[in-house]
């Protein structure tokens, strides 16, 4: 129930090309989706969010889209580019209390080829 | 504007020596601090969280502990390390007082350990 599954473990496009990554949850009690980007060696990266009352944000060439019915949420990153290859973790926070506590997906690594 | 500064950047330590990582965060008050570990090429794990001074949540059972002293520092400890301590410990902050969701959690570089 307080697992997030992140799909797929890696994924390589071209440069332009529209890699989609999804993220399943079972727990209707989080409330809070964001996406996180890390390089090599680098700390995570707070890329977008998302609240389960709205279906898609769009920030820049980062996109995301929420199925609330389905439990499930995707990043969609337009016009691809080298600079975007990195790992991407989805997370999910539940919903009430004061810790702010995240569970994180496995993470996908993303390599964009020039 | 809000920092995190963790140290060292990287360390290498022998089987049974105690460990010390800071985390210190700048520009916010009263924030919850989180201390994560990431092996090598996996997730990231939840160590430890705190929500103020003096008050630790331990996610599991293991060979590390957490100290907040200090409202903006938080320490992770260890007396004796392990072969498997090793990974990538990376301490996190959130302020559910701030504006938008307030739920956004902000990561610092991170701490490399090798344990040898």
């Amino acid at each position: 129930q307080q697992q997030v599954k992140q799909s797929p473990q890696s994924l390589i496009v071209q440069k332009g090309g529209i890699p989609i990554i999804n993220c399943a949850y079972e727990n209707t009690a989080f409330d809070y989706f964001p996406w996180y980007q890390q390089f090599p060696g680098k700390g995570p990266a707070l890329l977008i969010a998302i609240r389960p009352d709205v279906s898609e944000k769009k920030e820049g060439r980062f996109t995301i889209s929420f199925n609330k019915s389905a439990k499930q949420f995707s990043l969609h990153i337009m016009d691809s580019q080298p600079g975007d290859s990195a790992t991407y973790f989805c997370a999910a926070k539940g919903g009430g209390g004061n810790t702010g506590k995240l569970i994180f997906g496995q993470g996908t690594t993303l390599q964009v080829k020039p | 504007s809000q920092t995190i500064h963790q140290w060292p950047a990287t360390l290498v330590q022998p089987v049974g020596s105690p460990l010390s990582l800071e985390c210190t965060v700048e520009g916010t008050s009263n924030p919850n601090l989180y201390w994560y570990r990431q092996a090598a090429g996996r997730g990231l794990q939840l160590l430890f969280y705190s929500v103020g001074i003096g008050q630790i949540s331990s996610e599991v059972p293991q060979n590390l502990s957490a100290s907040r002293p200090q409202d903006r520092q938080f320490i992770l400890s260890s007396k004796k390390l392990l072969l498997s301590d090793s990974g990538f410990y990376l301490c996190a902050w959130s302020d559910l007082t701030s504006g938008r969701a307030g739920y956004e959690q902000y990561f610092g570089p991170g701490t490399r350990l090798t344990v040898t």
